[in-house]
C-alpha cells in the first residue's frame, strides 16, 4: 500500500516570496491533516479536512496560509508572503474517519527554509 | 485547554538498558492517547496507542499504560536496541471536539550506544 506522498521534499526560499506544498493521501482516506512542525517542537495542526470539507481551521494563519482539498483528494497547503517564522517542516497525514481511534498515517514532510 | 507534556531530552542509554519516558496530558472528557515515533530520514509512525483507562497498548516491546488518576501514558521498554534510537512523540486525541486532530508534545530524542 503506497504511503502518503508529499512534495517538494526541501524548499529555500526569500521572505515574502510565495511557496506551495503538495499532497496525495493514501487512497480511499477522507480525513487529510496539514502540521507545521518547528525545530524542537512537536507538530502542530494548520487545517483538517474532512473529504473536500474543512473541519478545524482555527490554528492556520489566514492572512498568509490557506489549504485546499479539491475533489477531496490531493491537498495544497500555500503560503503567500513567506515570513522568517514559517521555516519549519510541513507534514501531511491521512486517515480512514475522524474517529480518535482511526489512526494517521503521515508523509515524509517538506522541509521549508526561509531566508 | 487540551496539551501534552513529555520529558525533555535528550535520552542517552547503553544497549539493554531499560526505558521510561513520561508523558502527561492535560484534556477535557476522555482523550484516547499515542505514542508516535520518528526513526532518522523517516516520517512519524505510530508506536502504540490506548483509548480508554487503564488500557495498555504494546508494540515492538515497547509499553504504554492509560493512567486517568494520574493523566500519564509513560513510555517504557525493559532492553532497548541501537535501532531503537529514534525521536518519540507522545499525543492525544480529545474526543470532544469536532476535529479528531492529533495534540502532540515536543518529543524526546532517544539515543542507543552499543
Amino acid at each position: 500500500e503506497a504511503g502518503v506522498a508529499q512534495s517538494p521534499r526541501y524548499k529555500i526560499i526569500e521572505k515574502r516570496q510565495s511557496v506551495a506544498f503538495w499532497c496525495n493521501p493514501i487512497s480511499g482516506h477522507a480525513t487529510l491533516y496539514w502540521y507545521q512542525q518547528i525545530l524542537g517542537q512537536g507538530p502542530k495542526l494548520l487545517i483538517q479536512f474532512q473529504n473536500n470539507g474543512v473541519v478545524d481551521d482555527s490554528q492556520l494563519p489566514k492572512d498568509r496560509f490557506s489549504a485546499e482539498r479539491l475533489k477531496g483528494v490531493d491537498s495544497t497547503l500555500k503560503i503567500q508572503p513567506a515570513k522568517l517564522e514559517d521555516s519549519a517542516v510541513y507534514l501531511c497525514a491521512s486517515s480512514l474517519g475522524r474517529g480518535g481511534n482511526t489512526e494517521a498515517f503521515f508523509g515524509q514532510g517538506t522541509r521549508l527554509t526561509v531566508v | 485547554g487540551n496539551s501534552v507534556t513529555q520529558m525533555e531530552g535528550p535520552v542517552t542509554l547503553s544497549e539493554e538498558a531499560f526505558l521510561t519516558i513520561n508523558c502527561t496530558y492535560t484534556a477535557t472528557g476522555y482523550p484516547s492517547l499515542f505514542w508516535y515515533v520518528q526513526y532518522p530520514g523517516e516520517g512519524l509512525q505510530l508506536l502504540l496507542k490506548a483509548t480508554k483507562a487503564d488500557d495498555k497498548g504494546s508494540n515492538k516491546g515497547f509499553e504504554a499504560t492509560y493512567r486517568k488518576e494520574t493523566t500519564s501514558f509513560h513510555l517504557e521498554k525493559g532492553s532497548v536496541q541501537v535501532s531503537d534510537s529514534a525521536v518519540y512523540f507522545c499525543a492525544l486525541t480529545p474526543l470532544n471536539q469536532a476535529g479528531t486532530a492529533l495534540i502532540f508534545g515536543k518529543g524526546t530524542t532517544l539515543s542507543v550506544s552499543s
